[in-house]
């Protein structure tokens, strides 16, 4: 089945900085790559998601690409500010049966010093 | 709360005890999951429903069960076969359609006293 591994576990950035988490995933049927913010005792929040038909999709400090030949995609941060520190999962879409299942990769723990 | 509903926010269990998790949503959505979420696992499926009387194991179905009597109501029960349940455990849902997300509950942290 699908497999989704994520890197760094924690990052460390300091405001004003750019923050990048990796995501791999095996199932080259996967076609849907979500990632969600989790703040502390939270429920995760989908903050941007991308198909497989773009490489890249915009929304202002955050971005999200994708390469499908590597079977790889990441979330971009630019401008950090101390609300962006949360736990940031990546997701990808299992393409199976009637519907597929998102597969989450473990997290990346953010932390944005003032 | 978004539309899903999770209850109660703290639930704690002793030895040998079944517990049952209540999620309810009003997005009209034909899909329902249950996740766990432990430190340093990310969010592992449970179970999920795609449909009304019709669920699925995920991948760490073991020590729990399930229903799917209505479309709103998907409860999670911890039994006692589950020798670890001290976790978060998250519920989503979602529109059964093929490249949408999971609206997720705020979560219930289960405590074994």
């Amino acid at each position: 089945g699908e497999n989704v591994e994520q890197h760094p576990s924690t990052l460390s950035v300091q405001e004003g900085d750019s923050a990048v988490i990796k995501c791999t995933y095996s199932d080259s049927a996967s076609n849907y790559f979500p990632w969600y913010k989790q703040e502390l005792g939270k429920r995760p929040q989908l903050i941007i998601d991308i198909r497989s038909n773009v490489g890249e999709k915009k929304d202002q400090r955050i971005a999200v690409t994708l390469n499908k030949t590597a079977k790889h995609f990441s979330l971009h941060i630019t401008e950090t500010q101390p609300e962006d520190s949360a736990v940031y999962f990546c997701a990808a879409k299992v393409e199976g049966g009637s519907q597929g299942n998102l597969i989450f990769g473990k997290g990346t723990k953010l932390s944005v010093k003032p | 709360d978004g539309g899903i509903t999770q209850s109660p926010k703290y639930l704690f269990r002793k030895e040998g005890q079944n517990v049952t998790l209540s999620c309810e949503q009003n997005l009209n959505h034909d899909a329902m999951y249950w996740y766990r979420q432990d430190p340093g696992q990310g969010l592992r499926l449970i179970y999920y429903s795609q449909i009304v009387n019709d669920f699925q194991k995920g991948d760490i179905a073991e020590g729990y069960s399930v229903s799917r009597e209505k479309k709103e109501s998907f409860p999670l029960t911890v039994t006692s076969a589950q020798k670890n349940p001290t976790a978060f455990y998250l519920c989503a849902s979602s529109i059964q359609a093929e490249n949408y997300g999971y609206t997720f509950g705020s979560g219930t942290r289960l405590t074994v006293v």
